[in-house]
């Protein structure tokens, strides 16, 4: 079956303007999660959502970022008045358990703030 | 606080076996698991072990110790397209905290 998708593939924004990325997740998965990858870094954990329960914002950076997940499946993730420092890679992952183990991700969004 | 340690690098010879390590310091620990990144690429899940003792799937095995603290990932017969970063992440509750990767070097 499709794996996790992601949209865009490559984001170029002004600093200061407001972004919008995408995640659709595997079918039938119930949690769905958000990373920041920095160019040679780890995975930063932003954001986790188990099915309509009340997100785990614990992970996110700032107010300027927001996410959420509609009927249980799509989920965006804003982040608004971008800074140079949000320069990343995003990406989503989701998994059948809660939470589980074994996260299947999506290519990501290459987020790029000039 | 919570953090994971791994080596930053690591090379081997194509067709040896290599083991990377990863140490933990987490309150609340369900598991570990390891994960593997191509350049450019987004992360796959190699194994996971909830319970002490070595999980083998093909050429990758994972082992842990709980009372350690401490997993190790042993890749055998190194082939060429083993040559990626490599993550442990530990489970704690609700989330996965990943380590900051080690990026594994081969030669011919």
């Amino acid at each position: 079956g499709a794996g996790v998708s992601q949209s865009p593939s490559n984001k170029v924004t002004e600093k200061g303007k407001d972004v919008e990325l995408r995640c659709d997740p595997i079918s039938g998965h119930t949690a769905l999660y958000w990373y920041r990858q920095r160019l040679g870094q780890g995975l930063e954990f932003l954001i986790y959502f188990q099915g309509n329960s009340a997100p785990d914002k614990s992970g996110l950076p700032s107010d300027r970022f927001s996410a959420e997940r509609t009927g249980g499946s799509v989920s965006t993730l804003t982040i608004q008045r971008t800074q140079q420092e949000d320069s990343a890679v995003y990406l989503c992952a989701s998994s059948a358990g809660s939470p589980g183990p074994e996260q299947y991700f999506g290519p990501g969004t290459r987020l790029t703030v000039t | 606080g919570q953090s994971l340690e791994q080596p930053s690098e690591v090379t081997a010879v194509e067709g040896a076996i290599v083991q990377i390590n990863c140490t933990y310091q987490t309150s609340g620990f369900y598991g570990l698991s390891w994960y593997q990144q191509h350049d450019g690429g987004a992360p796959t899940f190699l194994s996971y072990n909830a319970l002490d003792g070595l999980e083998e799937t093909g050429r990758f095995s994972s082992f842990l110790s709980r009372s350690d603290s401490y997993g190790y990932l042993l890749l055998q017969e190194l082939q060429m397209k083993d040559s990626a970063s490599y993550f442990c992440a530990v489970r704690l509750g609700d989330k996965i905290i990943f380590g900051k990767g080690t990026r594994l070097h081969i030669l011919p």
